[in-house]
């Protein structure tokens, strides 16, 4: 049980380049999500889905695109990458406690993305 | 809408000292609260949540967080720090009629002095 697994875990690009991030949970989870973290601002939640076939925009969603492949899957494009884009991502996954209750989201390693 | 501040972006304190890590939360609903850890170059691992249950909640690694109504605190404590204890810590809050999302502190990060 691997949990939630991320690629590449560290990637350069040039400004405008493009590059797809990918993630899997072998958890059985139904959502899963997308969060970039940078220096004295926390996680912000760029995408997420809430299961297979859905996608929804978080805080922070421009200048990237979302696939839920399938239950396992969920990836995060970036089309044209931008310096500002230059963040940690990680990936993460959660399942129903039961109505009402909120969901434990469980974190990839991350992948270090520099934008130059 | 939903917040949680976490006072102090840095606290240093000596190995065996307590530990304690402030957060705050905002919510107009009975909230649910989370800590979470990273160590360097780590993600994110939970460490406790608060799902009201019980207002002082323990943890992994020795941490407990009680939660405060009268007060909107959720602080992280530990009676005696360890080397690897070493990290950062974030608070977090359940988004109000969004079970599957979360808002973030801004994180502390935490060093133990020898």
């Amino acid at each position: 049980n691997a949990g939630v697994t991320q690629t590449p875990k560290f990637q350069v690009l040039k400004t405008g380049q493009s590059m797809t991030l990918q993630c899997a949970q072998d958890m059985n989870h139904n959502s899963m999500y997308w969060y970039r973290q940078d220096p004295g601002m926390g996680l912000r939640l760029i995408y997420y889905s809430a299961s297979e076939g859905t996608t929804d925009k978080g805080e922070v969603p421009n200048g990237y695109n979302v696939s839920r492949l399938n239950k396992r899957e969920f990836s995060l494009r970036l089309e044209s990458a931008a310096p500002s884009q230059t963040s940690v991502y990680f990936c993460a996954s959660s399942v129903p406690q039961g109505k009402g209750y909120q969901e434990t989201q469980y974190f990839g390693p991350g992948t270090r993305l520099l934008v130059l | 809408a939903q917040s949680v501040t976490q006072l102090g972006s840095h606290v240093s304190v000596s190995e065996g000292a307590l530990v304690l890590l402030r957060c705050n939360y905002s919510s107009s609903v009975p909230p649910y609260l989370f800590w979470y850890v990273q160590y360097p170059n780590q993600g994110l691992q939970l460490l406790l949540k608060y799902t009201s249950a019980a207002t002082l909640v323990k943890g992994i690694n020795g941490f407990e967080a009680e939660f405060k109504k009268s007060e909107t605190s959720f602080h992280l404590t530990k009676p005696s720090a360890h080397m690897s204890d070493a990290a950062e810590y974030f608070c977090a809050v359940g988004a109000r009629g969004a079970t599957n999302k979360l808002i973030f502190g801004t994180g502390t990060l935490l060093a133990v002095q020898p």
